[in-house]
C-alpha cells in the first residue's frame, strides 16, 4: 500500500530564509504521481505541482522549486526567501498509476513565516 | 467560475441524524472523490468514482454512503451522525491522471 510521510509537523522561520519541507512516499508501483498542495489560513487547498515518476527533473517555479530523488524516495519542495504569505499548511501526496488517481496524503507541515 | 461547488459550506449535527453533502463540478471530469480531513492526519479518502455509475470505497468508507447518477453530482451521505464525522469534508474532481481541483470545504460538527 501506498504510504506518505511528512516528517516535519511545524517549521517557523524568519522571513526571507529558506526552508525545505521534506516528503518521502513509499509505493509498489513504477508508475506513479506526486503532488504538493498548499492549504493557507482560509481553508482551501491550492495545487502547487505535479510530477510523474518518469521525470525526475527538478522543477522551479519562481521562489519554489522541488527536488524528486527516486533513489531515496523523496520529493521535498523548497521555498527561497520566504514571505509571510507563505505561511500555510503544505501536503505532499502521492497517486499510483492504476489507483483511479486517488490521493494518498501525508500528514502536512505547517509553515510559519515571521516578518 | 469553473470548479468544484460544495454546499453547505458549515453544518451542526445532531447525533443519529442524517444528511447529504452536495458536490458538483462543471468541468466534465470522470474523476471524483470524497476526502475527510482531521487535524494531525492529512486528508484521507472516503469513497471515489471514476465515473457516473461507478463507485468505491476509500481508507474510511464507514458511515458513509456515495452515488454518481451524473457525471457533475457527487453527493455524500451520512447515514446516523456521530461525534466520530466531526471534520472538514472536501470534494475532488479530475481528469485521469491529472491533478485535483477541490471544492471549498464542509466544516461538519456533530454534537
Amino acid at each position: 500500500a501506498q504510504k506518505v510521510t511528512q516528517a516535519q509537523t511545524e517549521i517557523s522561520v524568519v522571513e526571507k530564509e529558506d526552508v525545505t519541507l521534506d516528503c518521502v512516499y513509499e509505493t509498489r508501483d513504477t508508475t506513479y504521481y506526486l503532488f504538493w498542495y498548499k492549504q493557507p489560513p482560509s481553508g482551501e487547498l491550492v495545487f502547487l505541482i505535479r510530477r510523474n515518476s518518469f521525470d525526475e527533473q527538478n522543477e522551479i517555479s519562481g521562489r519554489y522549486s522541488w527536488n524528486f530523488q527516486k533513489s531515496t524516495s523523496s520529493f521535498n519542495f523548497t521555498i527561497t526567501a520566504s514571505q509571510v504569505v507563505d505561511s500555510a499548511v503544505y501536503f505532499c501526496a502521492l497517486s499510483e498509476g492504476n489507483a483511479g488517481n486517488m490521493l494518498t496524503f501525508g500528514g502536512g507541515t505547517r509553515l510559519m513565516v515571521k516578518p | 467560475n469553473a470548479g468544484v461547488t460544495q454546499t453547505p459550506k458549515f453544518q451542526v449535527l445532531k447525533t443519529g441524524q442524517s444528511m447529504t453533502l452536495q458536490c458538483a463540478q462543471d468541468m466534465n471530469h470522470e474523476y471524483m472523490s470524497w476526502y475527510r480531513q482531521d487535524p494531525g492526519m492529512g486528508l484521507r479518502l472516503i469513497h471515489y468514482s471514476v465515473g457516473a455509475g461507478i463507485t468505491d470505497q476509500g481508507e474510511v468508507p464507514n458511515g458513509y454512503n456515495v452515488s454518481r447518477s451524473t457525471t457533475e453530482d457527487f453527493p455524500l451521505r451520512l447515514l446516523s451522525a456521530a461525534p466520530s464525522q466531526t471534520s472538514v469534508y472536501f470534494c475532488a474532481s479530475s481528469y485521469p491522471s491529472g491533478g485535483y481541483t477541490f471544492g471549498s470545504g464542509t466544516r461538519l460538527t456533530v454534537v
